[in-house]
């Protein structure tokens, strides 16, 4: 079975210092992975995946993320936090077959001016 | 394209109503999911459809709710009857079919906000 962890449910950090978000998974298979963000009263926004290639991802307004197959992570990280960047995060993994995604339970961001 | 259109954004009902919630998936694409959000339980997949074939419900609470696809456009997720436990947002998702662009991607609708009073 897919599952996600996301150890932290808040980050804060101050506006212009890099942020990181984690995310540990554990997956049958190749791993196929994925980052969401949900602004309040809104949807889930689609940010960033890795499916295979490069470890880094670079994904919408700047951040990009990082694979780590033998720590099975994919840390979400950007360099210089924006105070708009405060929001909901979501990691999420599915194998490669055409399962769906599984969600961690989501990491509260706040970058304080 | 407008995205994935759900109906209605709010919806505020009394226990033992039914509650019918809407969505209308991107066109094109031939997965279909709803997810229910609560702030104990995170973000929890219910059912998901396949060509609108269900293809797994197991994460259906009760038999008090069940959905429907009957046709590329359009699923309804239905709750009969409503009790205050079941206040949550509840979203649907799809995805395009597999080898088109973007086929790895589920797209999230805006959300349906349930209070069941």
């Amino acid at each position: 079975a897919q599952s996600v962890a996301q150890p932290e449910d808040q980050v804060n950090v101050a506006e212009g210092n890099p942020l990181t978000v984690k995310c540990t998974y554990s997956v049958s298979g190749n791993p196929y992975l994925f980052w969401y963000v949900q602004y309040p009263n809104r949807g889930l926004q689609f940010l960033l995946k890795y499916i295979t290639g490069d470890n880094l991802v670079k994904g919408s307004y700047g951040f990009e993320a990082e694979f780590n197959k033998s720590q099975t992570s994919f840390h979400l990280k950007k360099p210089s936090a924006l105070v708009s960047d405060s929001a909901l995060y979501f990691c999420a993994v599915r194998d490669s077959g055409n399962t769906p995604l599984v969600f961690g339970k989501g990491t509260r961001l706040s970058v304080i001016a | 394209d407008a995205g994935v259109i759900q109906s209605p954004r709010h919806e505020v009902t009394e226990m033992g109503q039914e509650v019918t919630l809407r969505c209308k998936p991107i066109s094109g694409h031939d997965y279909l999911f709803w997810y229910r959000q609560t702030m104990m339980r995170g973000l929890e997949l219910l059912i998901y459809f396949n060509n609108n074939v269900p293809i797994d419900d197991s994460g259906m609470p009760e038999d008090r709710f069940s959905a429907k696809m009957p046709n590329a456009s359009f699923s309804t997720l239905k709750i009969q009857p409503s009790e205050p436990r079941d206040s949550a947002v509840y979203f649907c998702a799809s995805r395009p079919p597999f080898g088109q662009g973007g086929a790895d991607t589920q797209y999230f609708g805006p959300g349906t906000r349930l209070t069941v009073l």
